[in-house]
């Protein structure tokens, strides 16, 4: 069964060091999405995007979060600098992103940073 | 704004017992609803859904039922299991195609032996 990869599964890292996670989703899905999930909390989007192109990054801290999905398959998330309440569970979610259906989204086993 | 309103946790029940979790929405049009389950360390698995009004999802002995005049979507099951334990989010979306979900806040169900 495909599946949404991610990693690094974990990260520890200093506050105002440089972090980024990487998301390969489902083949042939359109659309991808990145959510934060803080402890005890439900997931909250950041950034969606339709192949290539940002949708949504109404909720990206753009000052020091940037993301990207240069062909429309992969993407990488980076924070630059990171702080301590940047420490979440970062999730990257997929779906196929066709017009007319309902989209159920998958999601990969996240990547859990620690920021000290 | 769109929003999920789930029960507060946890939920602590013995093997066999019946479950339900509750959740209500508020959303301005038609939303498909969701259930996702978090197992220890991992991601998000979906559980069931529902894309309109009186649809029934149902999986692995869960069900729920999308219920406007309510705006509920409560999540059931009869008897539960040990390996049933874990996080349950509730979550809509417009119903479009590439609409980021809107999770509640998560129900930690702990199930004893």
């Amino acid at each position: 069964e495909a599946e949404v990869a991610q990693s690094p599964r974990y990260k520890i890292t200093e506050k105002s060091q440089a972090v980024a996670f990487w998301c390969d989703p489902i083949s042939g899905h359109a659309t991808l999405y990145w959510y934060r999930q803080i402890l005890g909390q439900g997931p909250e989007l950041l950034v969606q995007f339709q192949d290539e192109s940002v949708v949504d990054d109404s909720q990206l801290p753009k000052d020091r979060f940037s993301a990207e999905r240069l062909k429309g398959v992969d993407s990488t998330l980076k924070i630059q600098p990171a702080e301590l309440g940047d420490s979440a569970m970062y999730l990257c979610a997929s779906s196929l992103g066709l017009a007319g259906i309902t989209d159920t989204q998958y999601f990969g086993p996240g990547t859990r940073l620690t920021v000290l | 704004g769109n929003s999920v309103t789930q029960m507060e946790g946890p939920v602590t029940l013995s093997e066999e017992a019946f479950l339900t979790i509750n959740c209500t929405y508020t959303a301005t049009g038609y939303p498909s609803l969701f259930w996702y389950v978090q197992y220890p360390g991992e991601g998000l698995q979906l559980l069931l859904k529902a894309t309109k009004a009186d649809d029934k999802g149902s999986n692995k002995g869960f069900e729920a039922t999308y219920r406007k005049e309510t705006t509920s979507f409560h999540l059931e099951k009869g008897s539960v299991q040990v390996s049933d334990s874990a996080v349950y989010f509730c979550a809509l979306s417009e119903g479009q195609a590439g609409t980021a979900l809107i999770f509640g806040k998560g129900t930690t169900l702990s199930v004893s032996s």
